[in-house]
């Protein structure tokens, strides 16, 4: 199985910070990795599909790059919404294997 | 925008049986993949399952291979997930999501989730 590790597992910052979160496959998986945000108790919903494109209604703010092994989720101007837990999960290989999770705060 | 309702979820003893059902509004159903994911109390999120638009094609987690049955009504627009032999370690809430096809199936939609508890 290809494993996903997310990094940092938390962070805080402040409205209007620009915020990276870096995801890790365990194997090459070209660009067939997704970002999806979880508010507290909430469903899932799906940001960033094939590392970069934004799924439809996402505001522009969020950004996606990266290939085979590594990738980043970008938020450009933190706003107070975005506070959330993030996931990585890559589509590449069955089974579908989802990184450990990024909690956001917000200051 | 398509929307997902899931329901079927509740309390079973281990060793037990559950179907949860996920119903899809909107008229693109019967030519989408859908998935089930699950995520245990103050876990993480877990891929279950996923099934083809006609429901030719099927995948497990090796979590679940043996136990657990995908199947689709696109007649109902309807998406089920049967559980068998339930352990405790199945207690989640589990979602249905949409997926849509990009030289692999990805995840779109998401409905809201039903919480199934195995426990004596």
């Amino acid at each position: 199985d290809i494993q996903m590790t997310q990094s940092p597992s938390s962070l805080s910052a402040s409205v209007g910070d620009r915020v990276t979160i870096t995801c890790r496959a365990s194997q090459g998986i070209s660009n067939y990795l997704a970002w999806f945000q979880q508010r507290p108790g909430k469903a899932p919903k799906s940001l960033i599909y094939a590392a970069s494109n934004l799924q439809s209604g996402v505001p522009s703010r969020f950004s996606g790059s990266g290939s085979e092994t590594e990738f980043t989720l970008t938020i450009s101007s933190l706003q107070p919404e975005d506070s959330a837990t993030y996931y990585c999960q890559q589509y590449n290989n069955y089974p579908r294997t989802f990184g450990q999770g990024t909690k956001l705060e917000i200051k | 925008e398509v929307q997902l309702l899931e329901s079927g979820g509740g309390l079973v003893q281990p060793g037990g049986s559950l179907r949860l059902s996920c119903a899809a509004s909107g008229s693109t159903f019967s030519s989408s993949a859908m998935s089930w994911v699950r995520q245990a109390p103050g876990k993480g999120l877990e891929w279950v399952s996923l099934i083809s638009a006609s429901g030719a094609t099927t995948y497990f987690a090796d979590s679940v291979k043996g136990r657990f049955t995908i199947s689709r009504d696109n007649s109902k627009n309807t998406l089920f997930l049967q559980m068998s032999s339930l352990r405790a370690e199945d207690t989640a809430v589990y979602y249905c999501a949409t997926m849509k096809l990009l030289g692999n199936y990805y995840f779109d939609y998401w409905g809201q989730g039903t919480l199934v508890i195995v426990s004596s």
